[in-house]
């Protein structure tokens, strides 16, 4: 246990709802970072968290996806009008500033 | 953006060294090389880092050759539970790109 958390561990819905998920990072951490991974491959940076300020969002980041980080605390990633390509394991880690992420156990999303 | 290239498999007998190789020929001056380690359904786990030196910690040694271009990630008594994929990646500032890792299996 990293001391990062996500909720939930496993989601499944149907294409076209919207789903969000939370993360928990270290409590000292500042940084807060969301990644995505596909079956056999590695993990994929999406977006960055310094504080409540989002300092980067990947391309692989489209329209339907928002997160946020109210307080530079917890973060939630939200995902409108789900699609299949969208299922994949959503990873966040945190760090305190440019240092060595832990990532949490990371949230399962299917997508029928 | 920062690419790494490691070996897609390995094998390893319980017990024996395990030696995992990464290439980083596009590392900069002042990125650390990152080696984590992911097992089945669970998050990546931070293994060591290093800037230039060697280094060990209870886990792993890190061995980074002179020019930087390569390290070698070693677990020295290696058991059942170290089967995993196994990354390395590097970072002067705070994103982290991961390649396809090595899946190493340890062999009883």
């Amino acid at each position: 246990d990293t001391g990062v958390s996500q909720d939930p561990r496993h989601k499944i819905t149907k294409r076209g709802q919207n789903v969000t998920f939370r993360c928990d990072p270290i409590s000292e951490h500042n940084r807060l970072y969301w990644y995505r991974q596909t079956l056999g491959q590695g993990p994929e940076f999406l977006t960055y968290f310094q504080n409540e300020a989002q300092l980067e969002k990947s391309r692989l980041l489209s329209d339907r996806f928002s997160a946020e980080r109210p307080k530079g605390s917890f973060s939630t990633l939200e995902i409108q009008r789900t699609e299949q390509g969208d299922s994949a394991m959503y990873l966040c880690a945190s760090s305190l500033l440019p240092d060595t992420q832990y990532f949490g156990p990371g949230t399962r999303l299917t997508v029928l | 953006d920062a690419k790494t290239t490691q070996p897609p498999s390995m094998d390893c007998a319980e017990g024996r060294a395990a030696n995992l190789p990464c290439n980083h020929s596009t590392i900069s001056g002042n990125e650390y090389v990152y080696w984590y380690r992911q097992i089945h359904s669970q998050g990546p786990q931070y293994i060591i880092h290093g800037l230039k030196n060697n280094e060990t910690n209870e886990m792993a040694s890190l061995i980074i050759t002179e020019d930087r271009k390569s390290s070698t990630l070693i677990l020295p008594h290696a058991t059942l539970r170290d089967t995993a994929v196994y990354y390395c990646t590097f970072s002067g500032t705070y994103k982290y790109i991961f390649g396809t890792g090595t899946r190493l299996k340890v062999l009883a």
